[in-house]
């Protein structure tokens, strides 16, 4: 258990829709990352929060996006959903002065149907 | 371009033999590399790093790297496979700018083990 918890574990929507998918980092992490997981895609680094600013963007979709508040939890908004953002989602936090030191989240699968 | 290839999708060996997932990068800057393993149904999990330090990495569950400047590699080794070790494995390359990185994954590689 790596100390970070992302709800809900599974998601079955329909395509046009939209779902948001919650992160909660480990314990005094203030670093959080997204990332999409798909058969066809890979692995990809969506976006990073550092304490509630945005710091680092990958190749996140216009029609998604995320936040970080002020207890640290993190958010990704996924809206107009495609068959094909169906992926695992995971999120990962990593400690101060750490950043090369992720731990990962268990993942959200998403279908879109 | 910035990139990492992983040069095989699957591996398989026979447990207690050795172990060797090669992986390349291409990057104009130095680079932080890392490995990671994802089990199935499970998330990733950090074996070991290199972040311009010692070329010879150890990681956890008797894994290391050496990182090859002149070769651009990055390959993941461990003498003796156990069941246990079969998952995919990502080489991962974290690339740092003046305000801002950017994280590339490899395509990964599963790693079978035969009794």
């Amino acid at each position: 258990d790596s100390g970070v918890t992302q709800t809900p574990k599974h998601l079955i929507t329909a395509t046009g829709q939209r779902v948001t998918l919650r992160c909660s980092p480990r314990s005094g992490d203030l670093s959080v990352y997204w990332y999409q997981q798909s058969l066809d895609q890979g692995l990809q680094f969506l976006i990073q929060y550092y304490n509630g600013e945005e710091r680092a963007k990958g190749n996140i979709l216009e029609r998604f996006s995320a936040q970080q508040f002020p207890d640290l939890h993190s958010e990704l908004n996924l809206s107009s959903l495609e068959l094909g953002d169906s992926a695992l989602y995971f999120c990962a936090s990593s400690p101060w002065g750490e950043p090369d030191t992720q731990y990962f989240g268990p993942g959200t699968r998403l279908t879109v149907l | 371009a910035q990139s990492v290839t992983q040069l095989d999708s699957h591996v398989s060996v026979s447990e207690g033999t050795p172990v060797l997932l090669r992986c390349n990068y291409s990057s104009s800057y130095s680079p932080s590399l890392f490995w990671y393993v994802q089990h199935p149904n499970k998330g990733l999990q950090l074996l070991l790093k290199y972040t311009s330090a010692a070329t010879l990495v150890k990681g956890i569950n008797g894994f290391e790297a050496e990182f090859k400047k002149s070769e651009t590699s990055f390959h993941l080794t461990k003498p003796s496979a156990h069941m246990s070790d079969a998952a995919e494995y990502f080489c991962v390359v974290r690339l740092m700018y003046s305000s801002a990185s950017k994280i590339i994954f490899g395509s990964g590689t599963r790693l079978s083990i035969r009794p």
